[in-house]
């Protein structure tokens, strides 16, 4: 089955870092373009960042309020990808999903993992 | 970038009833090279991840009821319900995935 777990969410402090990560079962994350995607608490879906397919070079694009504070990158040898969030804001709060672009679209997705940025 | 609008916000319909949301782009998201639109449809219940019901603008993924069906083109779709369920009470969002990808801000589907 394939299948996404993240984890590593929790509570940090307004400029203070976390790192999640997204453990891939029943494919080779490698193989695909794998995304992030949050949602505020109550609000709608947005994009985050992508890292592409090794085949594809392993280059990473992100959304232009996380640019040059985000980092994603990615574990070959452990089937993981993580999301580096660096000088975090109020803003940044969200349950945080991966999601692989196996066909273009978005599937399959995690069940998400809740960070939280508040003093 | 390309921006997704999505109408209504908000929706009511009655059990067994149509329902009928629009997405609309900011730019073509047609790939004149393969003739495919790149969007995709998700539904979102509370506390779930999205789940993909429509790709290529209009290829049901499998599983997913025949009640369910998209339409559209280059810059103005649609995704219809033909006989709402209570189990389709839900968010639904547009997707596209021909540049880096943005999604619409979600349509609420409840029983009126």
């Amino acid at each position: 089955e394939v299948q996404l777990v993240e984890s590593g969410g929790g509570l940090v402090k307004p400029g203070g870092s976390l790192r999640i990560s997204c453990a891939g079962s029943g494919f080779t994350l490698s193989t695909a373009w794998m995304s992030w995607v949050r949602q505020a608490p109550g609000k709608g879906l947005e994009w985050v960042g992508r890292i592409k397919s090794k085949s594809d070079g392993d280059t990473t694009d992100y959304a232009a309020p996380v640019k040059g504070r985000f980092t994603i990158s990615r574990d070959d040898s452990e089937n993981i990808v993580y999301l580096q969030m660096n000088s975090l804001k109020a803003e940044d709060t969200a349950v945080y999903f991966c999601a692989a672009a196996l066909n273009n679209w978005f599937d399959p997705w995690g069940q998400g993992t809740l960070v939280t940025v508040s003093s | 970038d390309i921006v997704m609008t999505q109408s209504p916000d908000s929706l009511a319909v009655s059990l067994g009833e149509r329902a009928t949301i629009n997405c609309k782009s900011s730019q073509s998201v047609l790939y004149i090279s393969n003739n495919k639109n790149y969007l995709a449809w998700y539904q979102q219940k509370p506390g779930q991840p999205p789940k993909v019901l429509i790709y290529w603008a209009s290829t049901r993924e499998s599983g997913v009821p025949d009640r369910f069906s998209g339409s559209g083109s280059v810059t103005d779709f649609t995704l219809t319900i033909s006989s709402l369920q209570a189990e389709d009470v839900a968010v639904y969002y547009c997707q596209q995935y021909y540049t880096t990808p943005s999604f619409g801000q979600g349509t609420k589907v409840e029983i009126k």
